[in-house]
């Protein structure tokens, strides 16, 4: 499976955008890019997912390179509830479809108050 | 209101006793996941029933089984946990097998203790 590398921790202020990076170098085809949150004590949550083209809901945007090598999931306003670990998660939803996500370390985000 | 719930929240078990953790689903989805994840760690995944279908992941422990008696619940039960088994237990679901538009749906989790 294509690997993503991602900083272990970020921290950002209340109210203020944060850019969360994810690197995918070896990404194919095939591959979408995916972002999961996991608050503290909590299961993870899905936030948003794309493949070539930037995507937008109401969690979060996701702005991915024209290599595709690298994507950003941007949270335009953190509050301190989107204090959480985010993993960015490669899967080949070709064929039949992939039987389980394979998640790595992820980022640690803090938000200040 | 909660759609993948497990219980209970927290499981204190010895060395060596059987314990089951339990998870149900309110989403009627077919398939669900058994997760591992343990302190600082990433979740890992155990193994996944596609409706009655069993799959496990190859280096999944032969301690560890699953059990789905039917669509809404699932079971994991460890035959006799070790000190390294203490872990958080994340059980999730999906509609079906994860093409592009579907997601993982989880659980607040079981943090099992052995003691």
């Amino acid at each position: 499976d294509a690997k993503t590398t991602q900083p272990n921790s970020m921290e950002s202020n209340e109210e203020e955008p944060v850019h969360l990076p994810c690197n995918h170098s070896t990404i194919s085809g095939t591959d979408y890019i995916h972002w999961y949150r996991q608050l503290p004590s909590q299961g993870p949550e899905y936030v948003i997912h794309g493949l070539t083209s930037n995507v937008n809901n109401r969690m979060a945007s996701l702005a991915i390179a024209e290599d595709r090598k690298s994507s950003t999931l941007i949270l335009h306003r953190a509050t301190l509830r989107d204090a959480a670990v985010y993993y960015c998660i490669l899967r080949d939803d070709s064929g039949g479809g992939a039987d389980g996500l394979t998640f790595g370390k992820g980022t640690h985000l803090i938000i200040q108050p | 209101d909660a759609m993948v719930i497990q219980n209970p929240r927290y499981q204190v078990t010895q060395f060596g006793k059987p314990v089951t953790l339990s998870c149900s689903q309110t989403l009627n989805h077919n398939v669900m996941y058994w997760y591992q994840q343990k302190s600082s760690q990433a979740p890992k995944l155990l193994f996944h029933y596609y409706d009655k279908d069993f799959n496990n992941e190859a280096d999944t422990p032969d301690n560890f089984q699953s059990r789905r008696p039917n669509t809404s619940f699932c079971f994991l039960d460890i035959r006799s946990p070790g000190l390294g088994d203490a872990a958080m237990y994340l059980c999730a679901t999906s509609r079906g097998l994860l093409t592009t538009n579907e997601k993982l749906f989880f659980g607040s989790g079981t943090q099992l203790s052995v003691l």
